[in-house]
């Protein structure tokens, strides 16, 4: 098993800033991810974050935007940059310690006015 | 390739059955099943690796039909606890993708 620290569980930011999100595991794992769920829609994957390898972005999501940091096997940060109110969202960070479930963090909520 | 899920939302009496249906237009590798309740983030309730696999967890059963790429959840004498967004997964790589979601209310 695993558990996720992810902070902050919340904020509210301007638009044109940016915000960092942090999401901490309690113990190493290969496979971490990204994801972005907006108000009452489904989870949609942002990028994969191994270490040492550059993230994986998936379709629409690009690395300006939204740059990944995974500096070792217990810590990845997501920024959101230049933010507008459509970044508007949940964001959570995810690991797998093999090729079954998946732990989630508790979640970011940001809100961009 | 997001799996689809059907109905998008169920509501139910207490003690009272329901199916969730996912369905890929893409192979189903390994299906997935979370519940998420508002404001938290997804539990796990199981995976199902081959076709033809039903797994059970309490009340809470699924099947995978790899050859129609659909997988069913089964959610027997439901109470009040079973309420929440069903998501199923497809998983053909490391990361998981989740279906469309179906929202389940159970009222007393």
């Amino acid at each position: 098993s695993a558990v996720i620290s992810q902070k902050p569980s919340r904020d509210i930011c301007q638009r044109g800033t940016s915000l960092t999100i942090q999401c901490q595991v309690d113990s190493q794992v290969t496979m971490m991810f990204w994801y972005r769920q907006q108000p009452g829609q489904s989870l949609t994957l942002i990028a994969t974050a191994n270490q040492g390898s550059e993230a994986t972005y998936e379709s629409g999501f690009v690395i300006d935007k939204f740059p990944i940091s995974r500096p070792n096997l217990t810590f990845s940060t997501l920024t959101v940059s230049n933010m507008s109110p459509e970044d508007s969202s949940i964001y959570l960070c995810s690991v797998a310690t093999g090729y079954e479930k998946l732990f989630f963090g508790s979640g970011t909520q940001l809100s961009v006015l | 390739q997001q799996p689809v899920q059907s109905p998008q939302a169920v509501i139910l009496r207490e003690g009272e059955d329901a199916v969730i249906n996912c369905s890929s237009s893409k192979a189903l590798y390994s299906v997935h099943w979370y519940r998420q309740k508002h404001g938290e983030a997804p539990v796990f309730l199981m995976i199902l690796l081959k076709g033809g696999e039903q797994k059970g967890h309490e009340k809470i059963s699924a099947s995978f039909n790899e050859k129609k790429q659909q997988s069913s959840l089964y959610l027997t004498a439901s109470q009040l606890s079973y309420s929440g967004t069903y998501f199923c997964g497809n998983r053909p790589d490391d990361k998981l993708i989740f279906g469309t979601g179906t929202r389940l209310q159970v009222f007393p």
